[in-house]
């Protein structure tokens, strides 16, 4: 079946510039993670929706990141005013239901480059 | 959840056996271990996790000590297709008590499997 898809996959931006980004989950998979990977590092997380409810933004950096997930399945992650150091890759992860292995499938994220 | 400590980097001969460590001495009683890795230009993977018995998988074995302080991800028969960056990642699982759900990656091991 298909995995987690994200959109774009490539997204440059001038400093200033709003961006939007998606993700589409695994059909059927309630809990959603969106991580920020800058180079050379590994992920770190941004925030977590279990269906639509946003249970955990602990990880955004500023009041400039935004996601949303209106009816559980798509989310968007939404940078307003982007600067330079939001340049990085932008993973998102679903995870179904039940606590078996607790695994998260994640997309091929979008790479996000601000002039 | 705990932090734990990884080599930046290994090499391994194609065909033969990866013994990637990892250091997770203040590791809790309900803590798991898991591992991911990250082919270039792709999303983390699950591989596999554990509390305390070792496991093992189509993709891998997890040894874990005894004292749970430190495990070993075997590759059994790595091949080119294996050259990632391996995350070992300590968390609590979902349903228990103070549990999360979001992974904590570190800077991982970049594992170089060559012919």
């Amino acid at each position: 079946g298909a995995g987690v898809s994200q959109s774009p996959r490539y997204k440059v931006a001038k400093r200033g510039q709003d961006v939007a980004l998606r993700c589409d989950p695994i059909s059927g998979h309630v809990s959603l993670f969106w991580y920020q990977q800058a180079l050379g590092q590994g992920p770190e997380f941004l925030t977590y929706f279990q269906n639509e409810a946003q249970l955990d933004k602990s990880g955004l950096p500023s009041d400039r990141f935004f996601a949303e997930r209106p009816e559980g399945s798509v989310s968007t992650l939404k940078i307003q005013r982007t600067q330079q150091e939001d340049s990085a890759v932008y993973l998102c992860a679903s995870s179904p239901p039940g606590l078996a292995t607790n695994e998260q499938f994640f997309g091929p994220g979008t790479r996000l480059t601000v002039l | 959840d705990a932090k734990t400590t990884q080599p930046p980097s290994m090499d391994c001969a194609e065909g033969r056996a990866a013994n990637l460590p990892c250091n997770h001495s203040t590791i809790s009683g309900n803590e798991y271990v898991y591992w991911y890795r990250q082919i270039h230009s792709q999303g983390p993977q699950y591989i596999i996790h554990g509390l305390k018995n070792n496991e093992t998988n189509e993709m891998a074995s997890l040894i874990i000590t005894e004292d749970r302080k430190s495990s070993t991800l075997i590759l059994p028969h790595a091949t080119l297709r294996d050259t990632a960056v391996y995350y070992c990642i300590v968390r609590v699982a979902p349903g228990v008590t103070g549990g999360g759900n979001k992974l904590t990656f570190g800077t991982g091991t970049q594992l170089k499997v060559e012919l």
